[in-house]
C-alpha cells in the first residue's frame, strides 16, 4: 500500500460546482496534515492545515478521519482559477519533517 | 511570497557531471528540507537539514549531499548525474523540524542530457 493515495482525476467541473477530493494514508501516528495546490511547472503551496477532525477556509473544506485514515478536500462554487493540482500531504514523523506527497489530484474547472 | 528562493532557476547538466544548487530559507525558519519531483508526480523527500545537520534522509543514494549554514541557507549538491535525475528540485523552509507546515521555493528545474 503507498503511504499517501489519492484519486489523480483529472476532474472537469463547471464554474460554480462542488467537487471533492480524497485521499487515504498508511502511517496512523500521523498528528497533522496537509492539503497544498501546485499550479503547473510551479512550487506546491500550502492550501489548508488539519490538525483535528477538520476545517474550513472560504469555500475550501478539509475533513479528516483518523479511524478510517482518510482525509478529503471539499471545493464549493468553483472558479476557473482553482484549476490546479492538489497535493495530499502527510507528515512521517520520526523526528525530522518528511513530508509525504500524494501524487496529487488534477482540477479542471471550465466555463 | 513564501520568502524562500532558489538558485538556478533552470539548469542543463551532462551525465556524470556535479550541480550545486542553493536555498536562502524564510526568515525566522530554522529548518530546510530538500525534494525531488518528477513529472507526473508528488515531490519526493530527500532529506532535512536543522541546525546545520542532516536530520532526516529520504531512499537517495549517497551521491545527493547538502549543506546547512549558520544564516540557515542551505545547498544541494548531487555529484555524478544520471539522466533520471532530471527533476523539479524544491527547497522548503519550516518553522520547526518535526509535523509542521514546510514553505516552498520557486524550484530549480533540472535537466540532465
Amino acid at each position: 500500500r503507498k503511504e499517501v493515495e489519492q484519486d489523480p482525476g483529472p476532474f472537469n467541473v463547471p464554474e460554480g460546482a462542488t467537487v471533492a477530493f480524497n485521499c487515504t494514508y498508511s502511517n496512523s501516528a500521523s498528528q497533522s496534515f496537509f492539503w497544498y495546490r501546485q499550479d503547473c511547472r510551479k512550487e506546491p503551496k500550502l492550501l489548508m492545515s488539519v490538525y483535528s477532525s477538520g476545517n474550513e477556509d472560504g469555500r475550501f473544506t478539509a475533513q479528516l478521519n483518523r479511524a478510517s485514515q482518510y482525509i478529503s478536500l471539499l471545493i464549493r462554487d468553483s472558479k476557473l482559477s482553482d484549476s490546479a493540482t492538489y497535493l495530499c500531504v502527510v507528515p512521517w514523523g520520526g523526528g525530522y519533517n518528511k513530508l509525504i506527497f500524494g501524487a496529487g489530484t488534477r482540477l479542471a474547472v471550465h466555463p | 511570497e513564501t520568502g524562500v528562493t532558489q538558485s538556478p532557476t533552470h539548469l542543463i547538466k551532462t551525465r556524470g557531471q556535479q550541480v550545486t544548487l542553493r536555498c536562502s530559507s524564510q526568515s525566522g525558519h530554522n529548518t530546510v528540507s530538500w525534494y525531488q519531483q518528477a513529472l507526473g508526480q508528488g515531490p519526493q523527500f530527500i532529506f532535512q537539514y536543522y541546525r546545520e545537520e542532516e536530520n532526516g534522509r529520504g531512499n537517495f543514494p549517497p551521491r545527493f549531499s547538502g549543506l546547512q549554514f549558520p544564516n540557515y541557507s542551505s545547498e544541494l549538491n548531487v555529484n555524478a548525474l544520471e539522466l533520471d535525475d532530471s527533476a523539479l528540485y524544491l527547497c522548503a523552509s519550516s518553522i520547526r523540524r518535526t509535523e509542521t507546515e514546510a514553505f516552498f521555493g520557486q524550484g530549480t528545474r533540472l535537466t540532465v542530457v
